[in-house]
């Protein structure tokens, strides 16, 4: 079956911009993940979604990221005026339940010039 | 707040070379250990989830254990097609995972 997809794969751009990162869970799974791999560190949570409940933002960074899931399937995650820290891979995983296995997508690749 | 280390940072095996990866971790109310395969330029993928301890999991050359206070992934006879990074993750009641930094392995032939 089809597995969690995210586009873009890869995304350049410069410092200031804003920029749109998709992610395509798995048919059926109801809680969603965003995750964060910078160079030379682990992956680390951003925000989760699980079915109608508010979403946990706990883990993102400022107030320059936001997300956002409609119809409790596809995932935007967004960051406004982009920072060269933001350079990372932006991993989104899905699973069935929220106690259940986190499977990953492949990952956007952001590159802030 | 959830603390995961993982040992060594990077292991250099011959193949046929079995060797263990270490993961110690602490967690208020551990739901789950996840151990994850990641090739450069992919994504994790999953390998073994382990709820308590004393569990034990197979697949292939891998074989993951669990103890109260850390994790070890055991890999046996290695081939060159087992070099990869290996994340160890935990879960708990906030039900995100929380990895270590991971160890990368190489296979030679």
């Amino acid at each position: 079956g089809a597995g969690v997809s995210q586009s873009p794969s890869n995304k350049v751009t410069e410092k200031g911009k804003d920029v749109e990162l998709r992610c395509d869970p798995i048919s059926g799974h109801t809680a969603l993940y965003w995750y964060r791999q910078s160079l030379g560190q682990g992956l680390e949570f951003l925000i989760y979604f699980q079915g109608n409940s508010a979403p946990d933002k706990s883990g993102l960074p400022s107030d320059r990221f936001s997300a956002e899931r409609t119809g409790g399937s596809v995932s935007t995650l967004t960051i406004q005026r982009t920072q060269q820290e933001d350079s990372a891979v932006y991993l989104c995983a899905s699973s069935l339940g929220e106690a259940e296995t986190q499977y990953f997508g492949p990952g956007t690749r952001l590159l802030v010039l | 707040e959830d603390q995961v280390t993982q040992s060594p940072e990077a292991l250099r095996l011959q193949e046929g070379e079995s060797s263990s990866l270490n993961c110690s971790y602490t967690v208020s109310g551990l739901r789950g250990l996840f151990w994850y395969r990641q090739d450069p330029g992919k994504g994790p993928e999953f390998l073994f989830t382990l709820y308590s301890a004393g569990e034990e999991k197979e697949k292939e050359r891998l074989k993951a254990t669990l103890t109260k206070k850390e994790s070890f992934l055991h890999i046996t006879a290695p081939k060159p097609e087992d070099s990869a990074t290996y994340l160890c993750a935990v879960q708990a009641n906030d039900y995100k995972l929380s990895f270590g930094a991971g160890t990368t392995v190489t296979v030679r032939a």
